[in-house]
């Protein structure tokens, strides 16, 4: 039962304009949420986050917004920068539980 | 600098090895977890381990297992290596704020 889902597996965008990466997800009690980045032989790494409380958090050039009523969360990147290009993983958890991951998708970023 | 450590990087082995991957973290988390991932597939969690002499199966069916004998340490063992088990797996920990994962281990089983 995959709870976290990305249903798109990759997206090329051109440098400067804005990425825009989707997950939905079915668990209603989720409340914290994250997106992960992943380059080639390396683990994931942390880059935003959101909790339920919130529909919007920004940093720098990376957004997340958060519809709980659809159940859905995007990560936006704007600029687009082909260092940029990598796998980027949506997770979420409920109340501090263990976090369910989507199964990514891959960026590339064409200079 | 990475706070968590995950040993070796790549291997390569013959069917019927035993092996073991190595995961330790600098952090003191009593969270910790092992995901494998195949391309283009979604983190499965294959084990976990909520502290000290802690460990539990997770959503997806692994013939590994794992063993949590210090807070730091977490490792895997296949006892006997097929090529199904070839895929990359990723150890984590967390705290409050999210996880923290290890650079992976490729493992390729031949």
């Amino acid at each position: 039962d995959q709870q976290v889902k990305q249903n798109s597996p990759s997206l090329s965008v051109q440098e400067g304009r804005i990425s825009i990466l989707n997950c939905d997800y079915t668990n209603s009690m989720f409340d914290y949420f994250l997106w992960y980045k992943k380059y080639p032989a390396e683990g994931p790494t942390f880059l935003i986050s959101i909790s339920s409380i919130k529909d919007k958090n920004e940093d720098g050039r990376f957004t997340v917004f958060l519809n709980k009523s659809a159940k859905h969360l995007s990560l936006h990147i704007v600029p687009s920068q082909p260092g940029d290009s990598a796998v980027y993983f949506c997770a979420a958890s409920a109340q501090n539980n263990d976090m369910r991951f989507g199964a990514g998708t891959r960026l590339t970023v064409k200079p | 600098e990475a706070d968590i450590y995950q040993t070796p990087r790549y291997l390569v082995i013959g069917t019927g090895k035993k092996i073991t991957l190595e995961c330790s973290q600098t952090m003191g988390h009593d969270k910790m977890y092992w995901y494998q991932q195949d391309p283009g597939m979604e983190l499965h969690l294959i084990h976990y381990s909520y502290g000290v002499n802690s460990t539990e199966k997770g959503d997806l069916s692994s013939e590994s297992t794992v063993s949590r004998i210090r807070t730091e340490h977490f490792p895997l063992t296949l006892e006997s290596a097929r090529p199904s088990h070839t895929s990359q797996y990723l150890c984590a920990s967390r705290d409050v704020s999210g996880y923290t994962f290890g650079s992976g281990t490729r493992l390729t089983v031949v």
